[in-house]
């Protein structure tokens, strides 16, 4: 069965204060790990797919890298309007309409 | 403007008492999906539908039906709701080449609570 693990479940940073999130997973065959981003009372909004360990994607403050068992979130100097839910997602070569989601990390940046 | 509507964004219900979630998107996506959305347990994909007229269960689709008559239009029916039916529901659409980047259009969400 395909499995994701996110951790921590909650990570307070400092304005600047840079940090990983991590997402680990167990799939059959891996077609794609996606990234998303949940701001309270909102739904998850799209950031980054990797197909290949090694593959790397950078937005603003943001770099997601994969490896063969693994996938990191890097928040470089984060500022407070990075505070959010970070989901990460499996996507199978077979049955590739199934999303398979993380219970997402909490990042809490304060000023 | 580009977006996925759900209405109601809130319901209380009581058990057994039928009710349908809409959910509407603009972007001529023929892939739409419903999730839910329990703490400790993510968001875990509920049906989906590739087209007009074809649907598929995903994770968790007991007590569920969806139809799909409509390109733009994908409800949820809880024919029988039950407590243990309490989350937050999302619904999400995407082109089908978005599909193999994972790239999903979410709604805001409607918050259910069955008593």
């Amino acid at each position: 069965e395909d499995q994701v693990t996110q951790s921590p479940e909650a990570l307070r940073l400092q304005e600047g204060e840079s940090s990983s999130l991590n997402c680990s997973y167990t799939v059959s065959g891996l077609r794609g790990l996606f990234w998303y981003r949940q701001d309270p009372g909102k739904g998850p909004e799209f950031l980054f797919t990797l197909y290949s360990a090694g593959e790397e994607k950078e937005k603003e403050r943001l770099k997601a890298t994969l490896t063969k068992k693994e996938s990191f979130l890097h928040i470089t100097a984060p500022k407070p309007e990075d505070s959010a839910t970070y989901l990460c997602a499996v996507q199978r070569n077979t049955g590739f309409q199934k999303l398979v989601f993380g219970t997402g990390t909490r990042l809490l940046v304060s000023p | 403007e580009a977006q996925v509507t759900q209405n109601p964004r809130y319901l209380i219900t009581v058990t057994g008492k039928k009710l349908t979630v809409t959910c509407s998107q603009n972007m001529n996506h023929e892939y739409m999906s419903w999730y839910r959305q329990d703490p400790g347990l993510g968001l875990r994909q509920i049906y989906y539908s590739m087209n007009v007229e074809v649907t598929d269960k995903g994770d968790v689709p007991e007590g569920y039906k969806v139809s799909r008559k409509e390109k733009r239009n994908f409800p949820l029916i809880l024919e029988s709701p039950s407590p243990n039916q309490t989350s937050l529901y999302f619904c999400a659409s995407s082109p089908r080449e978005g599909l193999y980047t994972g790239e999903l259009f979410f709604g805001e969400g409607s918050r259910l609570t069955v008593l």
